[in-house]
């Protein structure tokens, strides 16, 4: 059963424009939820998080909502770089709770020059 | 610069054949993390140790087993590799557990075939 779900498993978007990339998640439980960005041959590394006491986090050009009661958020790259191209994973965490931290299976991000 | 290392980037072993792969961490973490991932799947926990105490995700197979000698090491063992062992390996550190606000730091991972 996976409880951090990312349904689209590649986007293509135009250099400059908006990328948007989402996740779902199943349990309540979770509070703390994360982003990692993973270029190949290299580990995953972050790059924004949330807590459930926000519905928004914003990091320069990359900003992360949450909506807590459809169990949803999602991560906003803009304007989009050509250096963005990676795989995105979105995880969640119980905070004080499971030491697991749970992944998505991760959204292919192309960006075009 | 590197602060996670993991060694061999890239290990062929044979099909029941024991395998090692080795993490290192210049960060002085607390908790170190095994993953397993196979292609276009979720990064899965297999175990983690919090300092020397050693916590087995309920789902690992015993095959896997692991070992942490000190707090800059962490050895993967796999005592009989089988073809669905194939996957990437990746090894995190991080201050405190994952129930924390505390990011992981991973490494680059190790590629695993088994032949």
């Amino acid at each position: 059963d996976q409880q951090v779900k990312q349904n689209s498993p590649s986007l293509s978007v135009q250099e400059g424009r908006i990328s948007i990339l989402n996740c779902d998640y199943t349990n309540s439980m979770f509070d703390y939820f994360l982003w990692y960005k993973k270029y190949p041959a290299e580990g995953p590394t972050f790059l924004i998080s949330i807590s459930s006491i926000k519905d928004k986090n914003e990091d320069g050009r990359f900003t992360v909502f949450l909506n807590k009661s459809a169990k949803h958020l999602s991560l906003h790259i803009v304007p989009s770089q050509p250096g963005d191209s990676a795989v995105y994973f979105c995880a969640a965490s119980a905070l004080g709770g499971s030491e697991k931290l749970v992944f998505g299976k991760g959204t292919k991000l192309t960006v075009n020059p | 610069d590197a602060m996670v290392i993991q060694n061999p980037r890239y290990q062929v072993t044979q099909f029941g054949k024991p395998v090692t792969l080795s993490c290192s961490q210049t960060l002085n973490h607390n908790v170190m993390y095994w993953y397993q991932q196979k292609s276009s799947q979720a990064p899965k926990l297999l175990f983690h140790y919090y300092d020397k105490d050693f916590n087995n995700e309920a789902d690992t197979p015993d095959n896997f087993q692991s070992r942490r000698p000190n707090t800059s090491f962490c050895f993967l063992d796999i005592r009989s590799p089988g073809l669905g062992d194939a996957a990437m390996y990746l090894c995190a550190t991080s201050r405190r557990l994952a129930g924390s606000t505390d990011t992981q730091y991973f490494g680059p991972g190790t590629r695993l075939t088994v032949l």
